[in-house]
């Protein structure tokens, strides 16, 4: 399989469960984003990942967990989610951190309820 | 880059026609700007971008303008088809990896 694939492509979960969210790319590049996406709300970077290094953590609470174990997996670590954290989660990759394009995921579509 | 507003939010074109989306930022520094588009329960995906050091790019029935001065950039698509409906999502950064986006534009073509 090519490109980037994200698993699970929706979940559902109680405030009190954890869960993690997985990324894998195909494409043999070196940078690695999570980003929430919610209804008309512009695409919110989470976490960057350069050469499995932890580059931005943008001001995300820890109930979100990211994990990098090599170039090609990414994972999101969830636990006592809030309701107010539904929404779509998508993977992305690059080649480097600042070569510009963006490949995603589909995405996972988180409910916590 | 800090801010990006994008408009309209929705916008409606007869097939055939042209749509014109514009996005205005706020940070003199800023180099990059994408076009990244993203159809119903798919991914986005980049379909055009440029760079502060050309002021128009141009690729079949797409096409983006840059205007450093005033800060702002446009897409532009002609000849709109069907399959142009979408969201499509502006975004800019200044040459790290924090792309910022707008908030998205819902492009109906309409048969």
């Amino acid at each position: 399989e090519t490109g980037v694939t994200q698993t699970p492509r929706h979940l559902v979960m109680g405030m009190t469960n954890k869960k993690s969210l997985k990324c894998e790319q195909h494409l043999g590049h070196n940078a690695m984003y999570w980003y929430k996406q919610s209804a008309k709300k512009p695409l919110e970077l989470m976490f960057v990942y350069s050469l499995e290094e932890r580059v931005e953590n943008n001001s995300v609470p820890s109930r979100f967990s990211p994990e990098c174990p090599n170039s090609s997996h990414l994972f999101l670590h969830l636990h006592t989610l809030q309701p107010e954290d539904s929404a779509l989660y998508l993977c992305a990759s690059s080649q480097d951190r600042n070569s510009g394009e963006l490949f995603f995921g589909e995405g996972s579509r988180l409910t916590v309820l | 880059g800090e801010n990006v507003e994008q408009h309209p939010s929705t916008l409606s074109v007869q097939e055939g026609d042209s749509a014109v989306i514009k996005c205005t930022y706020s940070d003199s520094a800023s180099n990059y700007f994408p076009w990244y588009k993203q159809e119903l329960g798919k991914r986005p995906q980049l379909i055009i971008d440029i760079r502060s050091n050309v002021g128009e790019k141009k690729d079949q029935r797409i096409a983006v303008t840059l205007n450093k001065t005033a800060k702002h950039f446009s897409l532009h698509i002609t000849e709109t088809q069907p399959e142009d409906s979408a969201v499509y999502f502006c975004a800019e950064n200044f040459g790290n990896e924090k792309l910022t986006f707008g908030t998205g534009t819902r492009l109906t073509i309409i048969p």
